[in-house]
């Protein structure tokens, strides 16, 4: 069973700039989520999908911050316009249901300069 | 008070050794935990998860919940150098609700 796909990998963008993350994930799995990694702290929740519908999104900064996730499958993550404190891993996690375990991508590792 | 408290180590232990991993929380409705393993550069990787109290083994791995005491525990036995990680606890309170992570165990396994 393929698990959870995440693209790029690295990004190296300038600030200001936009950046768009995707993810894909695994199939049947109903729950997909968004998370932020700083060095040397857990996965911080930016947004939570069920299926198409965004439950959670409380975390997200929306001012700058946008996701979709449309026929409840691949998810898209965008950052407009990024800044300096945006350098983070982002990680996207899939479960089958809102209770059930996550499994995690490789992440996608942003660096604005 | 952060949701979630775990001591960041590092950790550093003898290949053989028990390796106790610890998280304590203050929310008494967490009753969904789960222990992640994060190598450098990638996603984190689930190891065991448990609901409510009580424990579970698989392999090497023992995952124990004390809810009287908010306390959690991952126990590692006959630790190999490839345990050499970052270990995350988790938890959430019920359905429909958010996952919140520890800050991370740095364990490193002398061969």
């Amino acid at each position: 069973e393929a698990g959870v796909v995440q693209s790029p990998r690295y990004k190296i963008i300038e600030k200001k700039q936009p950046v768009a993350f995707w993810c894909n994930p695994i199939s049947g799995h109903n729950t997909l989520y968004w998370y932020l990694q700083n060095l040397g702290q857990g996965p911080e929740l930016l947004i939570r999908y069920e299926n198409e519908e965004a439950v959670d999104d409380s975390q997200l900064p929306k001012d700058r911050f946008s996701a979709e996730r449309l026929k409840g499958v691949d998810s898209t993550l965008k950052i407009q316009p990024a800044e300096l404190g945006d350098s983070a891993v982002y990680l996207c996690a899939s479960s089958l249901r809102a209770v059930d375990e996550q499994f995690f991508g490789p992440g996608t590792r942003l660096t604005v300069l | 008070q952060k949701e979630v408290e775990q001591d960041p180590g590092p950790l550093s232990v003898p290949e053989g050794a028990i390796v106790s991993l610890n998280c304590t929380y203050s929310n008494s409705a967490f009753q969904y935990f789960m222990w992640y393993r994060q190598y450098s550069r990638k996603g984190p990787e689930l190891l065991m998860y448990t609901y409510s109290s009580g424990n579970k083994e698989d392999g090497r791995f023992t995952a124990q919940v004390d809810k009287s005491s908010k306390y959690i525990s991952l126990f590692i036995r006959d630790s190999q150098p490839s345990d050499s990680a970052t270990y995350l606890c988790a938890m959430s309170a019920n359905t429909g609700n958010q996952f919140y992570f520890g800050t991370g165990t740095s364990l490193t396994v002398i061969p």
